[in-house]
Parts: structure tokens; C-alpha cells; sequence
């Protein structure tokens, strides 16, 4: 079963410094990766994804991902974190049978110190 | 905004009650997913729609659960005999087309409190 880990529970960062939110994956085949962030009592906003192509992977809101292969990995970064960047991230990957329900991860709490 | 939207936004029940949500998809997007969320947790699959077929169910989704999407467009998601472990954020999804460029976008959710 394709499945992600998040390692970490709080990611704490100060304003203006670089943010990286981890996740490593598990499939059978190609990796269909993503990353959504969710916002207190508001549904999930797509941020970005991974099918194929470049390794670097730009999204919304001056948010970028690494896919790397051999390391398993599809990390989230910023280079310069806003405290508005507070929030619940997760990470999530498709699943191949046809049905294309994703598979998320525990997600991972960002605070932004100001 | 993503375009989904859900209703009610927050619900309070009493154990044993019914309760249903529905879900309004982007517009001609066909297929429509509905997800659990409970507390520290990630979002788990329930079930989906492609049109107005539903295509798979969890085996999350006991018996007093049901899901419909009558005409290919808005979804209702019905419990029935509510227990307090149904308490959680159910969150719906939909997107358009189902191939490997395939994005699901959510709506806020429904707060469901199971007293």
C-alpha cells in the first residue's frame, strides 16, 4: 500500500528563516506526491505536486519540493518563512489502483516565530 | 477559495441521532471524494464518486453509513445512529478527470460533535 511518513509533530521556525517540512514516502511504482496545508477549522489548500518531470517542484504561495528518489524523500521548503506560513501541514500520495484516493500523513504543525 | 462547498460547517448531535452533510464540487468536475479527519490526524479515505456512480467504499464506512450523488453533481453523506467515535471533520473533495494530472481540491469540511 503506498503510504508517508511525517517525522516531525511541530516544525519551529523564526520569521525570515528558511522552512523545511519533511516527508518521506513508500510506494509500489511511481510516486503521485503532494503537499496541502490546512489552515484552523478550514478544509485542506493544495499547495503542490509531483507526477513526473523536474526533480523541483515550485508551488503556491512561495512554497517549493524536492523529490528525490533514492533517499524516498518529497520534503516542503520556503526559503523565507512569513508568520502567516502558521499551519498544518500534510503530505499525501495517490494511490495507483484507479481510484486516486490519496494517502496523507499525521502532518506536521509549523509555528512562525515572529 | 477552491470552489468546494459544504454544509453545515459545524454540527452538534445527540448519540443515536441522524445526521447529513452535503457537498457541492467545483462545477463539471466528476469526480467527488469524501474524507475523515479525526483530531491529530490526517485526512482518511471514505469513499468516491465518478459521475454519479459511487466506485469504492472504505471499510471505514460501516453499515450506518451511506453516501449518494443523485444526479452526478452535489453528494450527501447520511449517519445514521450516531455514536460518539463518528465525532470528527469530514471533509469532501472533487476534481476533474481522474488521469495522472488529477488534483483533488477540498471544501472547509463539516465539524461533526457526537454528544
Amino acid at each position: 500500500a503506498q503510504s508517508v511518513a511525517q517525522p516531525e509533530d511541530q516544525v519551529n521556525v523564526a520569521e525570515g528563516n528558511p522552512l523545511t517540512v519533511k516527508c518521506t514516502y513508500s510506494v509500489s511504482g511511481n510516486p503521485y506526491l503532494f503537499w496541502y496545508v490546512q489552515y484552523p477549522n478550514r478544509g485542506l489548500q493544495f499547495l503542490l505536486k509531483y507526477i513526473t518531470g523536474d526533480n523541483l517542484v515550485k508551488g503556491s504561495y512561495g512554497f517549493e519540493a524536492e523529490f528525490n528518489k533514492s533517499q524516498t524523500s518529497f520534503h516542503l521548503k520556503k526559503p523565507s518563512a512569513l508568520v502567516s506560513d502558521s499551519a498544518l501541514y500534510f503530505c499525501a500520495v495517490r494511490d495507483l489502483r484507479g481510484n486516486n484516493r490519496l494517502a496523507f500523513g499525521k502532518g506536521n504543525q509549523v509555528v512562525v516565530i515572529p | 477559495d477552491t470552489g468546494v462547498s459544504q454544509d453545515p460547517r459545524h454540527k452538534i448531535t445527540k448519540r443515536g441521532q441522524n445526521v447529513t452533510f452535503r457537498c457541492d464540487p467545483i462545477s463539471e468536475h466528476n469526480r467527488l471524494y469524501w474524507y475523515r479527519q479525526t483530531l491529530g490526524q490526517g485526512p482518511e479515505f471514505l469513499t468516491y464518486f465518478q459521475n454519479e456512480a459511487q466506485l469504492e467504499k472504505s471499510r471505514l464506512l460501516s453499515d450506518r453509513f451511506s453516501a449518494e450523488r443523485p444526479k452526478g453533481s452535489f453528494s450527501t453523506l447520511e449517519i445514521q445512529r450516531t455514536e460518539q467515535g463518528d465525532s470528527a471533520m469530514y471533509l469532501c473533495a472533487s476534481s476533474l478527470g481522474g488521469g495522472i494530472q488529477e488534483t483533488q481540491y477540498f471544501g472547509p469540511g463539516t465539524r461533526l460533535l457526537v454528544l
